[in-house]
């Protein structure tokens, strides 16, 4: 079936680093953008990130802009969120997601989120 | 502080219709779709409306979107307990170049 799943999450100190990965089966994964959306602890979504279908686009939230980036491996069906010089504010669930289209959003499948903990 | 402002709660009885609003601005909702997600506890975001008044397969027909100029609103009839979730509007930003979202509506059945 159609699915999303992510992984890599964990406790990291401040400053440190982590790789996120989404691993992409019973679609056509090379032929969607995907997002990456994240929530902090009992807060509301927050956008983090978007690549094109071919990752010749890119796009970032002005939170996380020089500090994350976004690639994917459609040789592996795998979508990837390098996070560098985490901070405390990036403690949160981060959710892929795949869009139906192109800069509007309409993400109709969701991994089940990774959580990740920035603390000392 | 959200992009796009919707009322942090909402309640409504079984049977009762119950609307939520999302207001934005002219480089959000005025000028791109509005997309709804419904988010139950513990579980992750579901795509509940696209493209201001569509229904994803599967969605029941009890749920219902409309968008006018810089405003949007998702409208849920025939409350059930199930309904009882959060529920987010969405939308691109021509400006932040980015999604943008509400701060999410939580929605109980009393």
């Amino acid at each position: 079936q159609v699915q999303l799943m992510e992984s890599g999450g964990g406790v990291v100190q401040p400053g440190r680093s982590l790789r996120l990965s989404c691993a992409a089966s019973g679609f056509t994964f090379s032929s969607y953008a995907m997002h990456w959306v994240r929530q902090a602890p009992g807060k509301g979504l927050e956008w983090v990130a978007v690549i094109s279908y071919d990752g010749s686009n890119k796009n970032y939230a002005d939170s996380v802009k020089g500090r994350f980036t976004i690639s994917r491996d459609n040789s592996k069906n795998t979508l990837y969120l390098q996070m560098n010089s985490l901070r405390a504010e990036d403690t949160a669930v981060y959710y892929c997601a795949r869009d139906l289209g192109w800069l509007q959003f309409r993400a109709d499948i969701w991994g089940q989120g990774t959580m990740v903990t920035v603390s000392s | 502080q959200s992009v796009l402002t919707q009322p942090p709660s909402a309640s409504g009885t079984p049977g009762q219709r119950v609307t939520i609003s999302c207001s934005g601005s002219s480089s959000n909702i005025g000028s791109n779709p509005v997309n709804w997600y419904q988010q139950l506890p513990g579980a992750a975001p579901k795509l509940l409306i696209y493209t201001n008044n569509q229904r994803p397969s599967g969605v029941p027909d009890r749920f219902s979107g409309s968008k006018s100029g810089t405003s949007a609103s998702l409208a849920i009839s025939g409350l059930q307990s199930e309904d009882e979730a959060d529920y987010y509007c969405a939308a691109w930003d021509d400006s932040m170049i980015g999604v943008v979202f509400g701060g999410g509506t939580k929605l109980t059945v009393l």
